[in-house]
């Protein structure tokens, strides 16, 4: 495609529920990276992928927060029993290799309620 | 944590440069200074990054002090459409797979 796809834009969540979000890569595209952003905030970084492989999951806020990216190109990102504070815009970013340009989707809005 | 320091906010009169000014006095020797923008209810944008030297490119310059401590992105021609927070970076992407460590950045507001 021609930019990062994600989807979808917005999510409203009633308080406990599961949540997934999806995003697709630029094809070919070997890093990706999940950002939770606040409102106001700038970008805070959860998650990176080289490939298929988790190589850095140090910013995932708890362990209600999983990350997958199983065949190297599309990947997940699943928040279970969401809580008011992961209402959040959810962004996704690859790379063609690490040093080059980052290419951001437009993000999820989270909404829990 | 963000190793650089940012205005909060800035305006720039539409037509008129823009020169948006970062300190990053830890830089070491192998981090990059990048910049990013980031338009209202969108993501970042990659905008331009550079070492040592200074750069220039269809969006930006990028001017980078002899000891690379501060740097300063200059929007040669602003135009309504570059009202966005803009973000300096500075990282060694290249031993940190692409981490891009954002902080508060600047706010732009170019006005007509």
């Amino acid at each position: 495609g021609a930019g990062v796809s994600q989807s979808p834009r917005y999510k409203v969540a009633k308080r406990g529920q599961d949540v997934a979000l999806r995003c697709d890569p630029i094809s070919g595209h070997v890093s990706l990276f999940w950002y939770q952003q606040a409102l106001g905030q700038g970008p805070e970084f959860l998650t990176y992928f080289q490939n298929e492989a988790q190589l850095d999951k140090s910013g995932l806020p708890s362990d209600r927060f999983f990350a997958e990216r199983p065949e190297g190109s599309v990947s997940t990102l699943k928040i279970q029993r969401t809580q008011q504070e992961d209402s959040a815009v959810y962004l996704c970013a690859s790379f063609w290799a690490p040093g080059a340009e980052a290419f951001f989707g437009q993000g999820t809005r989270l909404t829990v309620v | 944590d963000a190793k650089t320091t940012q205005p909060t906010s800035m305006d720039c009169a539409e037509g008129r440069a823009a020169n948006l000014p970062c300190n990053h006095s830890t830089i070491s020797g192998n981090e990059y200074v990048y910049w990013y923008r980031q338009i209202h209810s969108q993501g970042p944008q990659y905008i331009i990054h550079g070492l040592k030297n200074n750069e220039t490119n269809e969006m930006a310059s990028l001017i980078i002090t002899e000891d690379r401590k501060s740097s300063t992105l200059i929007l040669p021609h602003a135009t309504l459409r570059d009202t966005a927070v803009y973000y300096c970076i500075v990282s060694d992407l290249y031993n940190q797979g692409g981490k891009l460590i954002f902080g508060q950045g600047t706010e732009l507001s170019v006005k007509p």
